[in-house]
């Protein structure tokens, strides 16, 4: 167990949809990120925040938003779902070692779109 | 910028027999290393890392990794291979600033009896 929690476990929604993952992050980490696992894709970086601030970006769509809390736990919205967007996302958090982190993963969430 | 490259999409052994999964990294700065394993339906959970403090790192379940950059390599071996071992396996290298990190497409290591 990592420590990192990620709710729900699976989610089958239908396209045009909209959707909520929640992650909470390590007792006392503060930076979120949040990645993109499919088939044709593999493990793609979504974004990062640190302390509730974004700090990076990466393969994310326009259609997707992420937020995170004063309490440190972060949501990623998932809007006008497709097809395509059927995927496994995970959420990390990090501790810092030294000049640079370590990532440990949460379970994921399993995204279905009909 | 940051890239990993995993040989072998699907690695075959014997119990008992040599695992080596292989990774190849490319890092405009001193890489940060890692590799994760994934079993089936499960996250993704940190096997060990390279932090620059030893070149041979030891990590879980008896895997080590030995990082050589002159062949700008990071591969995963482990002595003898366990039925438990059976799972998909994961190199990543870390990004500058923002330490995001960078995956390989995944080893997928079957264990045969």
């Amino acid at each position: 167990d990592s420590g990192v929690t990620q709710t729900p476990k699976h989610l089958i929604t239908a396209t045009g949809q909209r959707v909520t993952l929640r992650c909470s992050p390590r007792s006392g980490d503060l930076s979120v990120y949040w990645y993109q696992q499919s088939l044709d894709q593999g493990l793609q970086f979504l974004i990062q925040y640190y302390n509730g601030e974004e700090r990076a970006k990466g393969n994310i769509l326009e259609r997707f938003s992420a937020q995170q809390f004063p309490d440190l736990h972060s949501e990623l919205n998932l809007s006008s779902l497709e097809l395509g967007d059927s995927a496994l996302y995970f959420c990390a958090s990090s501790s810092r070692d030294g000049d640079r982190e370590t990532q440990y993963f949460g379970p994921g969430t399993r995204l279905l779109v009909l | 910028a940051q890239s990993v490259t995993q040989l072998g999409s699907h690695v075959s052994v014997s119990e008992g027999a040599l695992v080596l999964l292989r990774c190849n990294y490319s890092s405009s700065v001193p890489p940060y290393l890692f590799w994760y394993v994934q079993y089936p339906n499960q996250g993704l959970q940190l096997l060990l890392k390279y932090t620059s403090a030893a070149t041979l790192v030891k990590g879980i379940n008896g895997f080590e990794a030995e990082f050589k950059k002159s062949e700008t390599s990071f591969h995963l071996t482990k002595p003898s291979a366990h039925m438990s071992d059976a799972a998909e396996y994961f190199c990543a290298v870390s990004g500058s600033g923002a330490n995001n990190l960078f995956f390989g497409t995944g080893t997928r290591l079957t264990v045969i009896p």
